[in-house]
């Protein structure tokens, strides 16, 4: 158990389809992320949460739209996805955003295929 | 651009040394991280470095030069275990992370 958890684990979905992944920590860090994995490919920032706030978006399309009810809770919700959107989605939290060494706490990820 | 650079992948054979190198270049420099990652499973924080010179935890050490913009991951008395991805990301003047692609890790008997 890493801290972070992350559901579901395996999602298949249609790019008509409208799914969510969730995303729950009790580490008590304040900032949380998503990250998109592809294979061979360097990790994907998508956005940050510091404090409940996004203080990130790297021009993430609008089918991917974050929500961050709480410093514990984070969702990725999914609308009309892309084949190429298949991907590993992995979440992970840290003390703070910003400034200093902040080591991120992953989940085990949530592996997205769009069929 | 920023960019980091490391191997796609490695084999090793167990209880030999291995040294998986990274090279950066990123606008300023607040450090270079080093992550484990196992085969679906989550990425594990093994190593920091901000300042010059070789940190030892264990079997894992990692060293730095800023001023090469280099850096590397040193596992002694390899296990089994030790077969994954190994993941190296430097940060920039904005405290943002610049990832690497990952270096696989093979270990044969």
């Amino acid at each position: 158990e890493t801290g972070v958890t992350q559901t579901p684990r395996h999602l298949v979905m249609g790019m008509t389809n409208k799914k969510s992944l969730k995303c729950e920590q009790h580490l008590g860090h304040n900032a949380m992320y998503w990250y998109k994995q592809s294979a061979k490919k360097p990790l994907e920032l998508m956005f940050v949460y510091s404090l409940e706030e996004r203080v990130e978006n790297n021009s993430v399309p609008s089918r991917f739209s974050p929500e961050c009810p709480n410093s514990s809770h984070l969702f990725l919700h999914l609308h009309t996805l892309q084949p190429e959107d298949s991907a590993l989605y992995l979440c992970a939290s840290s003390q703070d955003s910003g400034a200093g060494a902040n080591v991120l706490t992953f989940g085990a990820g949530s592996r997205l295929t769009v069929l | 651009g920023q960019n980091i650079d490391q191997p796609t992948e490695m084999t090793a054979t167990e209880g030999a040394i291995v040294q998986i190198n990274c090279t950066y270049q990123t606008s300023g420099f607040n450090g270079l991280f080093w992550y484990q990652q196992h085969a679906g499973e989550a990425p594990t924080f093994l190593s920091y470095n901000v300042l010059d010179g070789l940190e030892e935890k264990g079997r894992f050490s990692s060293f730095l030069s800023r001023s090469k913009g280099y850096s590397y991951l040193l596992l002694k008395e390899l296990q089994m275990k030790d077969s994954a991805s190994y993941l190296c990301a430097a940060m920039d003047s904005n405290y943002q992370l610049i990832w690497g692609a990952g270096t696989k890790l093979i270990i044969k008997p």
